[in-house]
């Protein structure tokens, strides 16, 4: 089945220890967004991919990078994590940005722990 | 810039009883709004949204610009829709907010 896949599923981490973390789709999707969801809280947008195209929230911290090396692959690098970035993170793709085209598929999400 | 609220944290309907989801947002111009939805141990994934116009498992939802709401419906709810549901904005398909969220428990 196409679909989103984020690994690792849980990751731990010490503060300050840079942490990567992978999404891969096999939709073909043009877009790729990482959101971050703290408990009980609204997935946020941190930022989007438009093929290689990279648009950054304007409130998205520094801390948080992205690369996206290919079509399949788009990586989230939290530089030095802080206790505040304990957070569940979701990757999502969508053919396109145009109505129609920008239904976002969600993966499963990684659960970071920040130690 | 833009928000989108959810005032009820929790809502528990009876079975069979009709049940109505609260959106509202702001922005002034002409967002896209959706409804996604969390089933337990499921993704994230898309009910429905205003531009498609259509009913997704019994439910419906319209966008009132003069209200800036976009409330979810459906006149007769099953347990089966027992789910955390999320109003969202994008603005020409970007800058998408997702509200806080409203679980939906629906009682046998």
């Amino acid at each position: 089945d196409a679909m989103v896949i984020q690994n690792p599923r849980y990751q731990v981490t010490q503060f300050g220890k840079p942490v990567t973390l992978s999404c891969s789709q096999t939709l073909n999707h043009n877009v790729m967004y990482w959101y971050q969801q703290k408990s009980s809280q609204a997935p946020k947008l941190l930022f989007h991919y438009y093929d290689k195209d990279f648009n950054n929230e304007a409130d998205t911290p520094d801390n948080f990078q992205s690369r996206r090396p290919n079509t399949s692959f788009c990586f989230l690098d939290i530089r030095s994590p802080g206790l505040g970035d304990a957070a569940m993170y979701l990757c999502a793709t969508s053919r396109g940005l145009a109505a129609s085209y920008n239904e976002q598929f969600f993966g499963p999400g990684t659960r970071l722990t920040v130690l | 810039a833009q928000r989108v609220t959810q005032p009820e944290k929790l809502l528990s309907v009876f079975k069979g009883a009709p049940v109505e989801l609260k959106c509202n947002y702001s922005y002034s111009g002409s967002p896209e709004l959706f409804w996604y939805v969390q089933y337990s141990r499921q993704r994230l994934q898309l009910l429905l949204r205003h531009i498609s116009r259509e009913s997704i498992k019994g439910f419906t939802a319209d966008l009132n610009k003069g209200e800036t709401s976009f409330h979810l419906k459906k006149p007769f709810a099953q347990e089966e829709d027992s789910a955390m549901y999320y109003c969202a904005l994008s603005v020409r398909g970007q800058n998408f907010v997702f509200g806080p969220g409203t679980r939906l428990s629906v009682l046998p």
